[in-house]
């Protein structure tokens, strides 16, 4: 059973808005980690928080993380066209067994 | 190589054929995964190997399905007896590093895309 669940699925946009997109997991993690898939593509790392940290910035990318409601954030600001893509985030206790989410589809409108 | 290959992209077969999918890693990465991804769902943990040997196959669906890495860089998975509910992306993923309290990312590899008629 998958245990990150993001939410929304589905988010569309117009681009240089910003887009947030959450996950929530069951159980207690040591990290979480972000990751990006172009439409039959592979996975791209975006983004690790551990679970000692509580926010973190790359880029135009923000992703925070409450263990104590044991959810995570991700938000993109400026949304671009190029930004289109799944969202999945992933947990991990000791980072052997990665466990991903169904994921968010973002479409963002030029 | 530079990244993680699969081979090959795409496989179609016919239901209670045998398949083998093969995973490059990038090189010098000890830990090595694999996922199954169904059209608009995350990827599904299959098996997830620390050098030679599987730490983890709680994910492999049932024993039609095998995976092996022989010498702790390349990793074949197997499929025997293909059913058309095995039809999905097979996607393979590297780290560096291993054990407790070491965290790192996922490199994925593009997938195989398994079709069974």
């Amino acid at each position: 059973s998958q245990q990150g669940e993001e939410d929304p699925q589905a988010l569309s946009i117009q681009e240089g808005e910003n887009a947030t997109m959450n996950c929530s997991y069951k159980t207690s993690i040591n990290n979480l980690q972000w990751y990006r898939q172009n439409s039959g593509r592979g996975l791209v790392h975006l983004i690790l928080i551990r679970s000692n940290e509580r926010e973190k910035h790359s880029g135009r990318l923000r992703v925070t993380l409450d263990t104590s409601k044991k959810s995570s954030s991700l938000l993109i600001t400026a949304s671009r066209a190029a930004d289109t893509a799944s969202y999945f985030c992933a947990t991990s206790r000791y980072g052997q067994n990665f466990v991903f989410g169904p994921g968010t589809r973002l479409s963002v409108l030029p | 190589g530079a990244g993680v290959s699969q081979t090959p992209s795409n496989k179609v077969t016919e239901k209670g054929k045998y398949v083998e999918l093969r995973c490059d890693p990038i090189s010098g990465h000890t830990a090595l995964y694999w996922y199954r991804q169904s059209l608009g769902q995350g990827p599904e943990f299959l098996i997830y190997f620390q050098g030679t040997g599987a730490a983890d196959d709680s994910g492999l669906p049932n024993d039609r399905f095998f995976a092996v890495r022989p010498e702790g860089s390349v990793s074949t998975l197997k499929i025997q007896r293909t059913e058309r509910g095995d039809s999905a992306v097979y996607l393979c993923a590297s780290r560096r590093g291993s054990g407790r309290g070491r965290i790192g990312e996922l490199f994925f590899g593009e997938g195989s895309r398994l079709t069974v008629l």
